[in-house]
């Protein structure tokens, strides 16, 4: 049971470039969820799911797309990055109205 | 929609002293109040729960409080120790999980 596993670590992006960041849950929950974080700051929300096929925004969804296809995966996607995009982002998954679980983050720096 | 206030936003005590955070929530439907822990670096992880029909939880050092009627929760540390240093999460998810700003608590020696 390796819980919420993100990925990469850390990535290093161009302006104007896209990427994917990749998240994966093996406890079949039902609700994941994205979030960044920036220095000092608190937990923002960014894309929400509540089961395959199902997608919501949350507090700041602006520059990013998730999708759903399966209850497994979440993968986040930034469309063309921008230095205000330079964060930590965490991705959760938990049962509905449960305890979340977090991947280890992902540092991101825009240049 | 859904609003979750948390103060203070910066908390230092001395070591043994206690600390305590509170929430405020607007969503009438939450009936589930964690507190998240993250220390520098890491990512967040759960350290004590709620559900709505209970007024209190205790933990060993930690305790949570609620007050349906009023719409807050209180994270409450006693006995502080140096590995309490760390940034303090509330949330209060009826249905997506919106967090508080956080609470950075400082133990001091």
């Amino acid at each position: 049971n390796a819980g919420v596993t993100q990925t990469p670590k850390f990535q290093v992006l161009k302006t104007g470039q896209s990427m994917t960041l990749q998240c994966a849950q093996d406890m079949n929950h039902e609700y994941m969820s994205w979030y960044r974080q920036d220095p000092g700051m608190g937990l923002r929300l960014i894309h929400y799911s509540v089961g395959a096929g199902i997608t919501d925004q949350g507090e700041v969804p602006n520059g990013y797309n998730v999708s759903r296809s399966t209850t497994e995966d979440f993968p986040l996607r930034l469309l063309s990055a921008a230095p205000s995009q330079t964060s930590v982002y965490f991705c959760a998954s938990s049962r509905t109205g449960g305890k979340a679980f977090f991947g280890q983050g992902t540092r991101l720096t825009v240049v | 929609g859904e609003n979750v206030e948390q103060h203070p936003s910066t908390l230092s005590v001395q070591e043994g002293d206690s600390a305590v955070i509170k929430c405020t929530y607007s969503d009438s439907a939450s009936n589930y109040f964690p507190w998240y822990k993250q220390e520098l670096g890491k990512r967040p992880q759960l350290i004590i729960d709620i559900r709505s029909n209970v007024g209190e939880k205790k933990d060993q050092r930690i305790a949570v409080t609620l007050n349906k009627t009023a719409k807050h929760f209180s994270l409450h540390i006693t006995e502080t120790q140096p590995e309490d240093s760390a940034v303090y999460f509330c949330a209060a998810p009826p249905s997506k999980i919106i967090f508080g700003s956080g609470t950075r608590l400082s133990i001091q020696p």
